[in-house]
């Protein structure tokens, strides 16, 4: 069936460096794919998303690209902040009655000052 | 604000006990989802529905039961609690199941059994 595989976590890193968190997904068809963040003790907001090949997704200095060729929608920021830390996940949807989101497992960001 | 409203949002329970984990939307969202986060697991679905008078089983729906009797409203209830069901509870909504379509979701109920 259909699965998300994110890069473990946790990942560690100071204001402003460079981020990347990795995803790969297995589906059947041509998925749309999103990620969502999680801040402490809050439920999931959708950050960003792509429906087709090549897109790109971005949204508040994040970016992620579908790459249906290496089946990726790896995670991108040039310049993190402290208000970044948060748990990160990506997820697929193949649009089908009878589907729903598919998760990765997570990835925690913790970014220090 | 318009969104996904989840109660209680922290619970204990005794093991064998029941109880009703309350969520509803006021977007008129047709389509409406629980899940569940384990620490390390990501998130599991639970049970969904497409509309009022549907619901349908997803990952790991032993020990939970659900009714969609409105559109707003789509409560899950455990009927014995058991204590691999301690988890955060999650419901979530979206106006479709299209390719690009988001999901809105509520800040979660924290639950333990003991």
């Amino acid at each position: 069936g259909d699965s998300v595989t994110q890069m473990e976590g946790p990942v560690t890193l100071s204001e402003e460096a460079f981020l990347t968190i990795n995803c790969t997904y297995t589906a059947t068809g041509y998925p749309s794919l999103f990620w969502y963040v999680q801040y402490p003790g809050e439920g999931l907001q959708l950050l960003l998303k792509a429906t087709k090949a090549d897109d790109k997704g971005s949204n508040k200095g994040f970016e992620a690209t579908y790459r249906k060729e290496t089946t990726s929608f790896h995670l991108e920021k040039g310049s993190v902040q402290v208000s970044d830390s948060a748990v990160y996940f990506c997820a697929l949807s193949e649009g089908q009655a009878g589907t729903a989101l598919i998760f990765g497992k997570g990835t925690t960001l913790s970014v220090s000052s | 604000n318009a969104g996904v409203t989840q109660t209680p949002k922290f619970r204990i329970l005794k093991i064998g006990q029941s109880m009703t984990l309350q969520c509803a939307q006021d977007m008129n969202h047709n389509y409406m989802y629980w899940y569940r986060q384990d620490p390390g697991m990501g998130l599991k679905l639970i049970y969904y529905s497409v509309g009022a008078g549907i619901t349908d089983k997803g990952e790991v729906p032993n020990g939970y039961n659900v009714s969609r009797s409105t559109t707003e409203d789509f409560p899950l209830r455990l009927e014995l609690a058991a204590p691999s069901q301690t988890s955060v509870y999650f419901c979530a909504s979206s106006y479709s199941q299209s390719r690009g379509g988001g999901y809105t979701f509520g800040s979660g109920t924290r639950l333990t059994v003991v």
